[in-house]
C-alpha cells in the first residue's frame, strides 16, 4: 500500500454544514490530489498540491477549498455542504519528477441530506 | 467527446477466459499510460505503467501501446473471480503529471 490514510471512511451530513476531509501520507511526496468520483463521471479532479501551501484548482473545484500546512497532509473543505457534492472522495500522491503514477487511498464516501 | 474513451460495460466472461480492455483517446501528446484496478468500496489500484508505444508483461496481465491508433489494451490470461473489478485506463502528457481517466470499464469473470 502507498501510505495514505483517508479519514473519516465514511460520513452523512445535512445540507448546509461544513465538511472536512482528510488525506495523510507517510510517503513524503510533494504532490497530493484530490478527486470525486461518480457514476457516469469516473474521477475528476478537486483540487491538487504541488507543495506545503501550494495548491491549484481542478476541473470541479467549485464549492471546494483545500490547505496543506505540512508535507503529509491536505485537507479538502466543504464550506456548505449541498446535495449534488454526495459522492466517493479520493486523495492521491506522486506524480513528480519522471512522471511517476498516482497511488490512491481508500476513499471517503459522503452524503449529504 | 472526451479525451479518453473506455467501454462501461459491464463484461461478463466465463473463468480462464482472456479479457482484452481497451481505450482510445485523442490527445497525440499522451505519452505515458496506466491502468488501475478498482474494486468495490477501494481506491484505484495500479497495475501497470509503460511509457510510449509497445508492449509490457507483468504475470497474467499484458499492457499494449498502440500510439499511432491512440489506443492502449490491458490483457488478462487465464481471468479468475478475483480479477472481477472496474478497470481504469488511465494517461498524462510528457511533463504533466496530472493523469486523464478513462471512466472504468467493469469486468465480471464468473466460475
Amino acid at each position: 500500500d502507498a501510505g495514505i490514510t483517508q479519514s473519516p471512511r465514511h460520513k452523512v451530513t445535512e445540507t448546509g454544514t461544513p465538511v472536512t476531509l482528510r488525506c495523510h501520507q507517510t510517503e513524503n511526496h510533494r504532490y497530493m490530489y484530490w478527486y470525486r468520483q461518480d457514476p457516469g463521471h469516473g474521477l475528476r479532479l478537486i483540487h491538487y498540491s504541488y507543495g506545503v501551501k501550494d495548491t491549484d484548482k481542478g476541473e470541479v473545484s467549485d464549492g471546494y477549498s483545500v490547505s496543506r500546512s505540512k508535507t503529509e497532509d491536505f485537507l479538502l473543505t466543504l464550506e456548505s455542504a449541498t446535495s449534488s457534492q454526495t459522492s466517493v472522495y479520493f486523495c492521491a500522491i506522486g506524480g513528480q519528477e519522471g512522471n511517476q503514477p498516482q497511488h490512491f487511498g481508500d476513499g471517503t464516501r459522503l452524503s449529504i441530506l | 467527446q472526451k479525451e479518453v474513451e473506455q467501454d462501461p460495460g459491464p463484461l461478463s466472461v466465463p473463468e480462464g477466459a482472456i479479457v482484452s480492455l481497451n481505450c482510445t483517446y485523442s490527445n497525440s501528446a499522451f505519452q505515458y499510460f496506466m491502468w488501475y484496478r478498482q474494486y468495490s468500496r477501494k481506491g484505484p489500484e495500479l497495475l501497470m505503467y509503460t511509457y510510449s508505444s509497445g508492449n509490457k508483461e507483468d504475470g497474467r496481465f499484458t499492457a499494449q501501446v498502440d500510439k499511432s491508433s491512440k489506443y492502449i489494451s490491458l490483457f488478462i490470461r487465464d481471468s479468475q473471480p478475483s480479477d472481477s473489478a472496474t478497470y481504469l485506463c488511465a494517461m498524462s502528457e510528457g511533463g504533466s503529471y496530472i493523469p486523464t481517466f478513462g471512466r472504468g470499464t467493469s469486468l465480471i469473470v464468473h466460475p
